[in-house]
Protein backbone atom coordinates (compact mmCIF):
# COMPACT_ATOMS: atom_id res chain seq x y z
CA UNK A 1 0.00 0.00 0.00
CA UNK A 2 1.05 3.82 -0.31
CA UNK A 3 3.03 4.87 2.52
CA UNK A 4 3.96 8.30 3.50
CA UNK A 5 5.21 10.72 0.32
CA UNK A 6 7.05 13.45 -0.01
CA UNK A 7 8.33 16.05 -2.03
CA UNK A 8 10.28 17.77 -3.50
CA UNK A 9 12.91 14.71 -2.65
CA UNK A 10 15.52 17.47 -3.03
CA UNK A 11 15.41 21.63 -2.53
CA UNK A 12 18.31 23.79 -3.14
CA UNK A 13 17.28 27.26 -1.50
CA UNK A 14 19.82 30.47 -2.04
CA UNK A 15 19.67 32.25 1.23
CA UNK A 16 16.61 34.47 1.88
CA UNK A 17 14.03 32.54 -0.88
CA UNK A 18 10.70 31.08 0.58
CA UNK A 19 10.34 27.10 0.12
CA UNK A 20 7.50 25.11 0.63
CA UNK A 21 7.70 21.16 1.48
CA UNK A 22 4.91 18.90 0.98
CA UNK A 23 3.80 15.66 2.96
CA UNK A 24 1.15 13.48 1.62
CA UNK A 25 0.07 11.04 4.74
CA UNK A 26 -1.19 7.56 4.66
CA UNK A 27 -4.88 7.76 3.84
CA UNK A 28 -6.99 8.08 6.96
CA UNK A 29 -3.99 8.91 9.07
CA UNK A 30 -5.44 11.14 12.05
CA UNK A 31 -2.13 12.20 13.15
CA UNK A 32 0.75 14.11 11.02
CA UNK A 33 3.95 15.37 12.40
CA UNK A 34 6.78 17.45 11.18
CA UNK A 35 10.88 16.53 12.13
CA UNK A 36 14.15 18.49 11.15
CA UNK A 37 17.57 15.93 11.48
CA UNK A 38 20.68 17.69 10.98
CA UNK A 39 23.31 15.28 9.80
CA UNK A 40 24.52 12.82 11.65
CA UNK A 41 21.79 13.78 14.53
CA UNK A 42 18.49 12.02 15.57
CA UNK A 43 15.24 14.46 13.96
CA UNK A 44 13.97 16.98 16.11
CA UNK A 45 9.67 17.54 16.66
CA UNK A 46 8.87 20.52 15.03
CA UNK A 47 4.66 20.32 14.81
CA UNK A 48 1.99 17.93 15.21
CA UNK A 49 -1.48 18.24 13.44
CA UNK A 50 -4.54 16.25 14.78
CA UNK A 51 -6.99 16.60 11.51
CA UNK A 52 -6.60 19.46 10.63
CA UNK A 53 -5.49 21.32 13.90
CA UNK A 54 -2.64 22.51 14.56
CA UNK A 55 -2.22 21.31 18.31
CA UNK A 56 1.59 21.94 18.87
CA UNK A 57 3.98 23.93 17.07
CA UNK A 58 6.52 24.44 20.09
CA UNK A 59 9.23 22.64 17.93
CA UNK A 60 9.42 25.32 15.06
CA UNK A 61 12.45 26.95 15.33
CA UNK A 62 11.15 30.73 14.29
CA UNK A 63 8.50 32.60 12.92
CA UNK A 64 9.72 31.84 9.78
CA UNK A 65 8.51 28.30 9.83
CA UNK A 66 4.87 27.64 9.40
CA UNK A 67 2.51 24.58 8.42
CA UNK A 68 -0.67 23.75 7.80
CA UNK A 69 -2.87 20.59 7.20
CA UNK A 70 -6.60 22.43 5.95
CA UNK A 71 -8.43 19.67 4.71
CA UNK A 72 -6.83 17.12 7.10
CA UNK A 73 -4.77 15.63 4.95
CA UNK A 74 -1.68 16.91 2.57
CA UNK A 75 0.45 19.33 4.97
CA UNK A 76 2.89 21.83 3.57
CA UNK A 77 5.63 23.28 5.53
CA UNK A 78 6.75 26.61 4.79
CA UNK A 79 10.07 28.31 5.48
CA UNK A 80 10.16 31.93 4.76
CA UNK A 81 13.85 33.59 4.09
CA UNK A 82 15.98 30.99 4.33
CA UNK A 83 19.26 30.72 6.21
CA UNK A 84 22.09 28.36 6.26
CA UNK A 85 20.70 27.05 9.32
CA UNK A 86 17.99 25.46 7.66
CA UNK A 87 19.53 23.13 5.90
CA UNK A 88 18.35 19.58 6.81
CA UNK A 89 16.25 16.66 6.16
CA UNK A 90 12.98 17.31 7.40
CA UNK A 91 10.33 14.64 7.58
CA UNK A 92 7.19 13.69 7.86
CA UNK A 93 5.43 11.28 10.15
CA UNK A 94 1.56 9.71 9.98
CA UNK A 95 0.01 7.44 12.57
CA UNK A 96 -3.34 6.18 13.04
CA UNK A 97 -3.93 7.86 16.00
CA UNK A 98 -1.72 9.40 18.57
CA UNK A 99 0.95 7.80 20.79
CA UNK A 100 1.36 4.42 18.10
CA UNK A 101 3.95 3.61 15.70
CA UNK A 102 4.60 6.56 13.15
CA UNK A 103 5.28 6.00 9.37
CA UNK A 104 7.97 8.05 8.12
CA UNK A 105 7.99 9.98 4.67
CA UNK A 106 11.58 9.41 2.83
CA UNK A 107 12.19 13.39 3.83
CA UNK A 108 13.00 16.54 1.98
CA UNK A 109 16.57 17.49 2.06
CA UNK A 110 16.82 21.38 1.60
CA UNK A 111 20.62 23.05 1.11
CA UNK A 112 20.41 26.49 1.56
CA UNK A 113 23.43 27.93 -0.08
CA UNK B 1 16.54 18.77 22.50
CA UNK B 2 17.08 15.67 22.35
CA UNK B 3 15.71 13.70 25.40
CA UNK B 4 17.92 10.28 24.77
CA UNK B 5 21.34 9.65 25.22
CA UNK B 6 22.33 6.27 23.30
CA UNK B 7 24.93 4.03 23.81
CA UNK B 8 27.43 3.20 21.82
CA UNK B 9 27.47 5.66 19.45
CA UNK B 10 28.60 3.22 16.86
CA UNK B 11 29.13 -0.86 16.94
CA UNK B 12 31.12 -2.57 14.26
CA UNK B 13 29.99 -6.96 14.62
CA UNK B 14 30.50 -9.31 12.19
CA UNK B 15 27.50 -11.28 10.75
CA UNK B 16 26.30 -13.77 13.29
CA UNK B 17 26.91 -12.00 16.11
CA UNK B 18 24.36 -10.66 18.26
CA UNK B 19 24.39 -6.55 18.54
CA UNK B 20 23.22 -4.64 21.94
CA UNK B 21 22.20 -1.11 21.80
CA UNK B 22 21.45 1.05 24.88
CA UNK B 23 19.11 3.89 25.12
CA UNK B 24 18.60 6.96 28.23
CA UNK B 25 16.36 9.00 28.50
CA UNK B 26 15.07 11.62 31.16
CA UNK B 27 11.41 11.98 31.35
CA UNK B 28 8.11 10.35 31.84
CA UNK B 29 6.68 8.35 29.00
CA UNK B 30 4.29 6.82 27.85
CA UNK B 31 6.16 4.22 25.18
CA UNK B 32 9.12 4.14 24.02
CA UNK B 33 10.24 3.11 20.10
CA UNK B 34 12.84 1.91 18.36
CA UNK B 35 13.74 3.44 14.61
CA UNK B 36 15.74 2.28 12.17
CA UNK B 37 17.51 4.56 9.54
CA UNK B 38 19.32 3.05 6.36
CA UNK B 39 21.64 5.64 4.26
CA UNK B 40 19.34 7.91 1.99
CA UNK B 41 15.89 6.33 3.71
CA UNK B 42 13.71 6.84 5.74
CA UNK B 43 12.82 5.70 9.65
CA UNK B 44 11.37 2.50 9.96
CA UNK B 45 9.60 1.54 12.74
CA UNK B 46 10.76 -1.29 14.48
CA UNK B 47 9.02 -2.34 17.66
CA UNK B 48 7.10 0.09 20.06
CA UNK B 49 7.11 -1.12 24.25
CA UNK B 50 5.13 0.42 26.46
CA UNK B 51 5.47 2.11 29.94
CA UNK B 52 4.12 -0.66 31.96
CA UNK B 53 5.36 -3.51 30.09
CA UNK B 54 9.23 -4.83 31.03
CA UNK B 55 10.37 -7.01 27.84
CA UNK B 56 9.22 -7.30 23.88
CA UNK B 57 9.98 -9.79 21.21
CA UNK B 58 9.90 -9.38 17.68
CA UNK B 59 11.57 -12.31 15.33
CA UNK B 60 14.93 -11.25 15.73
CA UNK B 61 14.17 -8.29 17.93
CA UNK B 62 14.36 -8.22 21.84
CA UNK B 63 14.00 -4.79 23.70
CA UNK B 64 13.92 -4.44 26.95
CA UNK B 65 12.58 -1.11 29.31
CA UNK B 66 13.52 -0.09 32.82
CA UNK B 67 11.23 2.74 33.83
CA UNK B 68 13.37 3.35 37.27
CA UNK B 69 16.33 3.59 35.38
CA UNK B 70 14.73 5.50 32.47
CA UNK B 71 16.87 3.09 29.67
CA UNK B 72 15.78 0.67 27.42
CA UNK B 73 17.93 -2.08 25.35
CA UNK B 74 17.46 -3.41 21.83
CA UNK B 75 19.10 -6.86 21.16
CA UNK B 76 19.42 -7.74 17.89
CA UNK B 77 20.62 -11.70 17.42
CA UNK B 78 21.92 -13.15 14.53
CA UNK B 79 22.96 -10.29 12.72
CA UNK B 80 22.87 -9.71 8.81
CA UNK B 81 24.40 -7.75 6.86
CA UNK B 82 21.71 -5.81 5.90
CA UNK B 83 20.76 -5.00 9.64
CA UNK B 84 23.40 -1.84 8.89
CA UNK B 85 21.53 0.85 9.67
CA UNK B 86 21.38 3.69 12.60
CA UNK B 87 19.18 2.95 15.20
CA UNK B 88 17.61 5.01 17.32
CA UNK B 89 15.28 4.96 20.39
CA UNK B 90 12.48 7.30 20.68
CA UNK B 91 10.08 8.09 23.97
CA UNK B 92 6.63 9.34 23.73
CA UNK B 93 5.96 11.98 26.77
CA UNK B 94 3.97 10.58 29.37
CA UNK B 95 1.06 12.50 30.86
CA UNK B 96 -1.54 13.15 34.15
CA UNK B 97 -4.19 12.09 32.03
CA UNK B 98 -2.36 8.54 31.28
CA UNK B 99 -2.52 9.37 27.35
CA UNK B 100 -0.23 10.63 25.05
CA UNK B 101 -0.60 11.67 20.95
CA UNK B 102 2.76 10.57 20.41
CA UNK B 103 5.38 13.39 19.92
CA UNK B 104 8.52 11.50 19.49
CA UNK B 105 11.92 12.90 21.24
CA UNK B 106 15.18 11.06 19.53
CA UNK B 107 17.93 10.23 20.98
CA UNK B 108 21.33 10.57 18.59
CA UNK B 109 21.61 7.06 17.02
CA UNK B 110 23.89 4.15 17.13
CA UNK B 111 25.41 3.46 14.08
CA UNK B 112 25.47 -0.46 13.70
CA UNK B 113 27.63 -1.77 11.11
CA UNK B 114 27.75 -5.57 10.26
CA UNK B 115 30.10 -6.96 8.30
CA UNK B 116 29.26 -9.86 5.66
Amino acid sequence: GAGVSQSPRYKVAKRGQDVALRCDPISGHVSLFWYQQALGQGPEFLTYFQNEAQLDKSGLPSDRFFAERPEGSVSTLKIQRTQQEDSAVYLCASSLRGGGEQYFGPGTRLTVT
Amino acid sequence: SQQGEEDPQALSIQEGENATMNCSYKTSINNLQWYRQNSGRGLVHLILIRSNEREKHSGRLRVTLDTSKKSSSLLITASRAADTASYFCATAPGNAGGTSYGKLTFGQGTILTVHP
